[in-house]
């Protein structure tokens, strides 16, 4: 069973530019989630999404931050514009449901310059 | 305390075992969880307990709860290079925590280094 892809893997931009990333959860599972890994610190949740719903987005930055999962399978998460604080890895994890264990993507290391 | 916390480093000699500690936060939370992160690489998913259980099994690892202390343990038995990586615990808050009701919480990770 192949596991929760993202892409790209790396991306280098300078500021001020957009960035996406795209997540493509586990077959079946109806819970997807993005997290922010910032250097030497656990995961932060940013969304996550029920189907196509966004049930939590208390820790988006919606200034800048957006994300979408239009037909409840592939996610997409964008910034726009980006900063150099936002130089991290973005993870993407999926659940069978919410609750049930989470599983991972190997993440997209963004470096903002 | 509102913060999950670990050790950050942890050093063990290859064939000895190695024993992660972790404090959690929130006496309710319902399932704890052990994940391992390799260099460049997402989060493995490694065991899980659920709160009504003190210990459990699993191949070379063992996984201790003490819900009275809030904490939890993994033990490697014995470890081989091939365990060097990031070590990390969360829990699964059942209570409403600023929002976080229900969300996975985890703490900054233990560097696990495996010497041969």
């Amino acid at each position: 069973e192949a596991g929760v892809v993202q892409s790209p893997r790396y991306k280098i931009i300078e500021k001020k530019q957009p960035v996406a990333f795209w997540c493509n959860p586990i077959s079946g599972h109806n819970t997807l989630y993005w997290y922010l890994q910032n250097l030497g610190q656990g995961p932060e949740l940013l969304i996550r999404y029920e189907n196509e719903e966004a049930v939590d987005d208390s820790q988006l930055p919606k200034d800048r931050f957006s994300a979408e999962r239009l037909k409840g399978v592939d996610s997409t998460l964008k910034i726009q514009p980006a900063e150099l604080g936002d130089s991290a890895v973005y993870l993407c994890a999926s659940s069978y449901r919410d609750k049930d264990t989470q599983y991972f993507g190997p993440g997209t290391r963004l470096t903002v310059l | 305390g509102e913060d999950v916390e670990q050790s950050l480093f942890l050093s063990v000699r290859e064939g000895d075992s190695s024993v992660i500690n972790c404090t959690y936060t929130d006496s309710s939370s319902t399932y704890l969880y052990w994940y391992k992160q390799e260099p460049g690489a997402g989060l493995q998913l490694l065991t899980y307990i659920f709160s009504n259980m003190d210990m459990k099994q699993d191949q070379r690892l063992t996984v201790l709860l003490n819900k009275k202390d809030k904490h939890l343990s993994l033990r490697i038995a014995d470890t081989q290079t091939g365990d060097s990586a990031i070590y990390f615990c969360a829990e699964r808050r059942a209570r409403n925590y600023g929002g976080s009701q229900g969300n996975l919480i985890f703490g900054k990770g233990t560097k696990l280094s495996v010497k041969p």
